[in-house]
C-alpha cells in the first residue's frame, strides 16, 4: 500500500509569491489534515478537510488556505508569503474518525527568502 | 501558550539508561497519542491511550496516560541508538476533533 505522498519535497521562494502544496493520502482515506512544524513552535495544526468539505480549521491567517478533491487528494495554497511561513510543512491522512491515527507524509520543506 | 507541555526538551543520553519523557496539560484528553519523527520524514505513531490510568507497553517502551486524562508519561528501558529522535504525544480534546500536538522532546542516544 503506498503511503501519504508530498510534493514538492522542498520549495524556496521569495517574500510576496504564493505557493501550492500537494497531498496524495493512502488509498481509501477520506480525511487529509496539514500541520506546519517549525523548532520555534512545534506542530500547529492548520486545517483538515474530509470529503472535499474543510471540517476543522486552526488558528492561521487567511493567507493559507487549502482544498481536497474527489479523490482525497488536497492541495494547500500559501499567498503573500512571509519569511516566517519558512517551514516543515506535513500532510496527514485518516479514514476520519476522531481520534484516529494519523499516517503522515514526509513533508514539504519550505524556504522563504 | 502550548495546551501539551512536554519535558524535557531535549535528552541526551548514553546507551542503556533508561529514561522518561512527560506530556502535562491542564486540559482533559479523550484519547493521547505517542508518535517518533526522525529527521526528514514525518512523525509515526507508536501508540494511543484512551482510558485514565491506562498503561501500554511496546518492547521496551512504556506508555501512561494519567487517571484524570490530563498527562501521559513514556518510560524507556535500555535505551538504544535507534531510539533516537523527536518524541511527540498528541491528543484530541473532549469535544473536539482535531489532534493537538505537544512542544516535543528530542531524544539522543549515544553509543
Amino acid at each position: 500500500k503506498a503511503g501519504v505522498t508530498q510534493t514538492p519535497r522542498y520549495l524556496i521562494k521569495t517574500r510576496g509569491q504564493q505557493v501550492t502544496l500537494s497531498c496524495s493520502p493512502i488509498s481509501g482515506h477520506r480525511s487529509v489534515s496539514w500541520y506546519q512544524q517549525t523548532p520555534g513552535q512545534g506542530l500547529q495544526f492548520l486545517f483538515e478537510y474530509f470529503s472535499e468539505t474543510q471540517r476543522n480549521k486552526g488558528n492561521f491567517p487567511g493567507r493559507f488556505s487549502g482544498r481536497q478533491f474527489s479523490n482525497s487528494r488536497s492541495e494547500m495554497n500559501v499567498s503573500t508569503l512571509e519569511l516566517g511561513d519558512s517551514a516543515l510543512y506535513l500532510c496527514a491522512s485518516s479514514l476520519g474518525t476522531k481520534g484516529e491515527k494519523l499516517l503522515f507524509g514526509s513533508g514539504t520543506q519550505l524556504s522563504v527568502l | 501558550t502550548q495546551l501539551l507541555e512536554q519535558s524535557p526538551q531535549f535528552l541526551s543520553i548514553q546507551e542503556g539508561e533508561n529514561l522518561t519523557v512527560y506530556c502535562n496539560s491542564s486540559s482533559v484528553f479523550s484519547s493521547l497519542q505517542w508518535y517518533r519523527q526522525e529527521p526528514g520524514e514525518g512523525p509515526v505513531l507508536l501508540v494511543t491511550v484512551v482510558t485514565g490510568g491506562e498503561v501500554k507497553k511496546l518492547k521496551r517502551l512504556t506508555f501512561q496516560f494519567g487517571d484524570a486524562r490530563k498527562d501521559s508519561s513514556l518510560h524507556i528501558t535500555a535505551a538504544q541508538p535507534g531510539d533516537t529522535g523527536l518524541y511527540l504525544c498528541a491528543g484530541v480534546q473532549t469535544g473536539a476533533n482535531n489532534l493537538f500536538f505537544g512542544t516535543g522532546t528530542r531524544l539522543t542516544v549515544i553509543p
